[in-house]
């Protein structure tokens, strides 16, 4: 079984600080991950994911993700934040042993950026 | 343009009346999956298609049907839809070819009276 916790449902931060967005993950085998943004009225787009390699993921808009095996953590950060960053944020998590069943990720219920200018 | 597309974006209905949110992608991607959005609840799968005519529930599947009939549409159905089910619907779309990037569609806000 897959399953994703994002601890915050809020997070609040002044632009110019540095960000941080929780994620943490449980799988039976190695994960694939990814951050999602949702901005008001809008469908989701894809941030960035970790299937293998560095534990340093960069993506877009600034953002990276560090995937840390050892606390099972993917936590989504940002050195800078900016007021346009403000936004739903989701983790996903898709077990790579997954088998005879999805192949789908499993979202968290989502995490409120504000960042206040 | 690589998208995915959902008709309606909204729809107001009552209990009871059979309706059918369209979901198309032009990506060729052998994944679509549908999910809800409900506050503080996060997005929860519906049901997911790893190819044509192969079809499976996700978490949330009860009150909903849909088919895969081509690879590029994966209509929802709602048979005999409920006030529960008013919710924000997103179709979305992946290949293994992509690493599994999902595409998502624009939303569907569905009014169940």
């Amino acid at each position: 079984a897959q399953s994703v916790a994002q601890p915050e449902d809020q997070v609040n931060v002044a632009e110019g600080n540095p960000l941080t967005v929780k994620c943490t993950y449980s799988v039976s085998g190695n994960p694939y991950l990814f951050w999602y943004v949702q901005y008001p009225n809008r469908g989701l787009q894809f941030l960035l994911k970790y299937i293998t390699g560095d534990n340093l993921v960069k993506g877009s808009y600034g953002f990276e993700a560090e995937f840390n095996k050892s606390q099972t953590s993917f936590h989504l950060k940002k050195p800078s934040a900016l007021v346009s960053d403000s936004a739903l944020y989701f983790c996903a998590v898709r077990d790579w042993a997954a088998s005879g069943g999805s192949y789908i990720p499993t979202f968290g219920r989502g995490t409120s950026l504000i960042v206040h200018p | 343009e690589a998208q995915v597309t959902q008709n309606p974006r909204y729809l107001i209905t009552v209990t009871g009346k059979k309706l059918t949110v369209t979901c198309s992608q032009n990506m060729n991607h052998e994944y679509m999956s549908w999910y809800r959005q409900d506050p503080g609840l996060g997005l929860r799968q519906i049901y997911y298609s790893m190819n044509v005519e192969v079809t499976d529930k996700g978490d949330v599947p009860e009150g909903y049907k849909v088919s895969r009939k081509e690879k590029r549409n994966f209509p929802l159905i709602l048979e005999s839809p409920s006030p529960n089910q008013t919710s924000l619907y997103f179709c979305a779309s992946s290949s293994p070819r992509g690493g599994e990037t999902q595409y998502f569609g624009p939303g569907t806000r569905l009014l169940v009276l």
